[in-house]
């Protein structure tokens, strides 16, 4: 069974770009949710979506968005990036929508210069 | 504020020693937690996880033990190896929400 997929794992983005980057969950599992961790912070929640719906939104400026694809994919968009936005970004999936067992993917390390 | 926190940024134990890794939470809505262990550029790995309705849970060299009066849950790694050095996360979720919530981590460093 693979894992948690994201891509790209390496990201250099320029301040005033916007960047998207793309999970796909372990299969059958419809609950994914994105993290972001930056060092000192430690795993900060950004938002989770379970069948297409999102269902809680962390404390995140709007810049920050995300779907979710009937096949339970999901990608998440930074518009306008900030030099604070340099980060690991990590996505998890879970079959069940309380995420009694959630399983990360590998990250997208991404860099605003 | 903080509802999940470990106290501990740091940890050193000696191989073949036992391994205790502690947090504590503040919300009393949260019935299940998580721990995850963290290499550096990685995802984080699912090591072990203990529902409220418990006080034990064991799985091969890892055992969680949750005081629920006490809002404090801890991670024993029996013996500690080298490969268990890392950073350890405690995770909470619970209530409404479905996502989880993060402690900042305690890096263990386990010396040959």
């Amino acid at each position: 069974k693979a894992g948690v997929t994201q891509t790209p794992r390496y990201l250099i983005k320029t301040r005033g770009q916007q960047v998207t980057l793309s999970c796909s969950p372990i299969s059958g599992h419809r609950s994914v949710s994105w993290y972001q961790q930056t060092p000192g912070q430690g795993l900060q929640f950004l938002f989770e979506y379970f069948s297409e719906t999102q269902r809680n939104k962390g404390n995140f400026p709007g810049r920050f968005s995300g779907r979710q694809f009937s096949n339970s994919r999901s990608e998440m968009n930074v518009s306008t990036l900030e030099l604070g936005d340099s980060a690991l970004y990590l996505c998890a999936s879970s079959w069940d929508s309380r995420n009694t067992e959630a399983f990360f993917g590998q990250g997208t390390r991404l860099t605003v210069v | 504020d903080q509802q999940v926190k470990q106290n501990s940024p740091s940890l050193s134990v000696q191989e073949g020693r036992i391994s205790i890794l502690n947090c504590d939470y503040t919300n009393s809505m949260f019935d299940y937690f998580l721990w995850y262990k963290k290499y550096p550029a990685e995802g984080p790995t699912f090591l072990i996880s203990i529902s409220s309705i418990k006080d034990k849970n064991e799985d091969g060299r890892f055992t969680v033990f949750l005081n629920k009066s006490a809002k404090h849950l801890s991670l024993h790694i029996v013996p500690s190896q080298p490969g268990d050095s890392a950073v350890y996360f405690c995770a909470a979720t619970g209530g409404s929400q479905g996502n989880l919530i993060f402690g900042k981590g305690t890096k263990l460093s386990v010396k040959p």
